[in-house]
């Protein structure tokens, strides 16, 4: 399997504008989680969805991100709009869950993000 | 509030000099315990599930152990490449947030030869 996949990779953009990104879970995993990862802060879970409904979204900073799972192979957060304290790395990860188990997560590769 | 905290932030050692990282968790009821690596510029790398007291798992030269308050990664005779940032994170009982999990600041490994 290829892993989790996520684009881009790397994004630089302007304060005000929106970013978007995306994210592929692997194949059969049926839980989906985005992170942000600062210095500061370490690693947040922004928000989760399980079988593509947002289970928890205690963790988006505010109104300006928004995240939607349309089908169970892509996911995408946006950011709308844009503030310089955005820039950090943002992980997306699936995972299998069942009723009574959890099973580990697994990232991908995250988008370094800087707004200017 | 549900709290992880690892111990020490950063610990350099020599090749072959073994040593403990730790994680301490303060958790309304635990789920699971997880080990991941993180090497520069890449995402969370999966390394153990702890769920029970006494537990224990292996992989080549790391040994992850539970008790009810903490967790330890040893390291044995560690090698450079055994650098990277490991983190540990706790998954919390309860049916609002079953899936969700809460990390730690992380230990920073470096491995001098």
């Amino acid at each position: 399997d290829a892993g989790v996949i996520q684009s881009p990779r790397h994004e630089v953009t302007e304060m005000g504008q929106e970013v978007t990104l995306r994210c592929k879970p692997i194949s059969g995993h049926n839980s989906l989680f985005w992170y942000r990862q600062t210095m500061m802060r370490g690693l947040e879970l922004l928000i989760y969805f399980n079988n593509n409904v947002p289970i928890d979204d205690s963790g988006m900073p505010e109104d300006r991100f928004s995240a939607k799972m349309p089908n169970a192979s892509f996911s995408t957060l946006k950011i709308q709009p844009s503030e310089p304290r955005d820039s950090a790395v943002y992980f997306c990860a699936s995972s299998r869950t069942l009723t009574s188990r959890n099973y580990e997560q697994y990232f991908g590769p995250g988008t370094r993000l800087t707004v200017t | 509030e549900d709290q992880v905290t690892q111990s020490p932030e950063a610990l350099r050692l020599q090749e072959g000099e073994s040593s403990s990282l730790n994680c301490s968790y303060t958790v309304s009821g635990l789920r699971g315990l997880f080990w991941y690596r993180q090497d520069p510029g890449k995402g969370p790398e999966f390394l153990f599930t702890l769920y029970s007291a006494g537990e224990e798992k292996e992989k080549e030269r790391l040994k992850a152990t539970l008790t009810k308050k903490e967790s330890f990664l040893h390291i044995t005779a560690p090698k450079p490449e055994d650098s990277a940032t490991y983190l540990c994170a706790v998954q919390v009982e309860g049916s609002s947030n079953t899936g969700k999990l809460i990390f730690g600041q992380g230990t920073t490994l470096q491995v001098k030869p």
